[in-house]
């Protein structure tokens, strides 16, 4: 059973537009919210991650938005470039009960069209 | 290039064969994990390590498989009697805090 649920699986957006990808969990127990990005044939590398003490977090062009009452977590993609272009893993883990092992999303696919 | 370093990257072999992969973690590192991902999904979690104690293991994990990391260094997974199924990603990361992933080893199992 997947204990984090990310949507959409795909889209499609234009360059200097905005991607929103959503994830949703049900683990009170998770406390870091780190998101991925992976492109074809690669690890995925570390974009930006949250702890739930606080709503939201923005690096650069990359936001994370936080709602911890409806175990909710978003990414915000701004100005969207040709090179975004790539799979986004939302994952989740719990290292306050020791459980670091991260539990991920099934991934959206964004497409920045130029 | 002091990143998490995977050995092959890629590997073919044939059904029932033993296949064995290596991971060399960021040197710093005390956690190292393996990780599944199949395509079009997440990566999957199947074993990690805190220095070498071997710390949990996923149902994921059958019989098939085993992971060492002798004296809490470079960490090797071995799939025995490999199947189709197995065919993946297989992913190790390495952490202090946050994880940061290898480039994967593609199995493809004929």
């Amino acid at each position: 059973q997947q204990q984090v649920k990310q949507s959409p699986q795909s889209l499609i957006v234009q360059k200097g537009g905005i991607s929103i990808i959503n994830c949703a969990y049900e683990n009170t127990a998770f406390d870091y919210f780190p998101w991925y990005q992976q492109f074809p044939g690669k690890g995925p590398a570390l974009l930006i991650a949250i702890r739930p003490d606080v709503s939201e977090k923005k690096e650069g062009r990359f936001t994370i938005s936080f709602n911890k009452s409806a175990k909710q977590f978003s990414l915000h993609i701004m100005d969207s470039q040709p090179g975004d272009s790539a799979t986004y893993f939302c994952a989740a883990r719990a290292p306050r009960t020791n459980d670091y092992k991260l539990s991920f999303g099934a991934g959206t696919t964004v497409t920045v069209r130029a | 290039d002091t990143g998490v370093s995977q050995n092959p990257r890629h590997k073919i072999t044939k059904r029932g064969q033993n296949v064995t992969f290596r991971c060399d973690p960021i040197s710093e590192h005390n956690r190292l994990y393996w990780y599944r991902q199949t395509l079009g999904q997440g990566p999957e979690f199947l074993t990690y390590f805190q220095n070498e104690a071997q710390l949990e293991k996923s149902r994921l994990l059958s019989d098939r498989f085993s992971a060492e990391r002798p004296k809490g260094s470079f960490s090797t997974l071995e799939i025995q009697r490999t199947e189709q199924g197995d065919s993946a990603m297989y992913l190790c990361a390495s952490s202090l805090y946050e994880q940061f992933f290898g480039p994967g080893t593609r199995l493809t199992v004929l």
